[in-house]
């Protein structure tokens, strides 16, 4: 497999359900990111990996819980969500987290989160 | 606060010419970038500016005006298959990427 892979594309919860999204790249990246896509409304950051490292973490409600284990693979661990978390969930890569160049993000596909 | 402002919406007939806009206010500039997002999709980078001027890629261009803050993202020779949601963002002096809302072109026969 080749780019950002996402599972599962879909998922339905309830508030008191704990599930995992799980996001893997097979480009070689060392940066890697997690996004809510809400309609009509921007990006929203929620975290970022550099190296395995947690380098941002943008106020986000401590019932999201990102996991790192390596530079391939991602976790976001969810943990008595709320309706309002219903959204798409989009893990990115990118060459590194930095400063330099277009430092373009290759993004899955997203994992489309219901919580009923 | 920053903000990146793009039409919600916008509909072109197939084998016509669209532009779409996108304007910024945003701490300092380091770079704008135009992702395609068909739904149910993945975003895909479609270009990178950080210079003022025209780039060219194809049937699409982006330009960049840093002066007043403006961008677009033209699309030329349109196809059923450019039917999809634009995405601008802008690197911010932080070099953190602040995101427009997207547009969503609609491609008619």
């Amino acid at each position: 497999e080749t780019g950002v892979t996402q599972t599962p594309r879909h998922l339905v919860m309830g508030m008191t359900n704990k599930k995992s999204l799980k996001c893997e790249q097979h480009l070689g990246h060392n940066a890697m990111y997690w996004y809510k896509q809400s309609a009509k409304k921007p990006l929203e950051l929620m975290f970022v990996y550099s190296l395995e490292e947690r380098v941002e973490n943008n106020s986000v409600p401590s019932r999201f819980s990102p996991e790192c284990p390596n530079s391939s693979h991602l976790f976001l661990h969810l943990h008595t969500l709320q309706p309002e978390d219903s959204a798409l969930y989009l893990c990115a890569s990118s060459q590194d987290a930095g400063l330099s160049g277009a430092n373009v993000l290759t993004f899955g596909a997203g994992s489309r989160l219901t919580v009923l | 606060g920053q903000n990146i402002d793009q039409p919600t919406e916008m509909t072109a007939t197939e084998g016509a010419i669209v532009q779409i806009n996108c304007t910024y206010q945003t701490s300092g500039f380091n770079g704008l970038f135009w992702y395609q997002q068909h739904a149910g999709e993945a975003p895909t980078f479609l270009s990178y500016n950080v210079l003022d001027g025209l780039e060219e890629k194809g049937r699409f261009s982006s330009f960049l005006s840093r002066s007043k803050g403006y961008s677009y993202l033209l699309l030329k020779e349109l196809q059923m298959k450019d039917s999809a949601s634009y995405l601008c963002a802008v690197r911010d002096s932080n070099y953190q990427l602040i995101w427009g809302a997207g547009t969503k072109l609609i491609i008619k026969p």
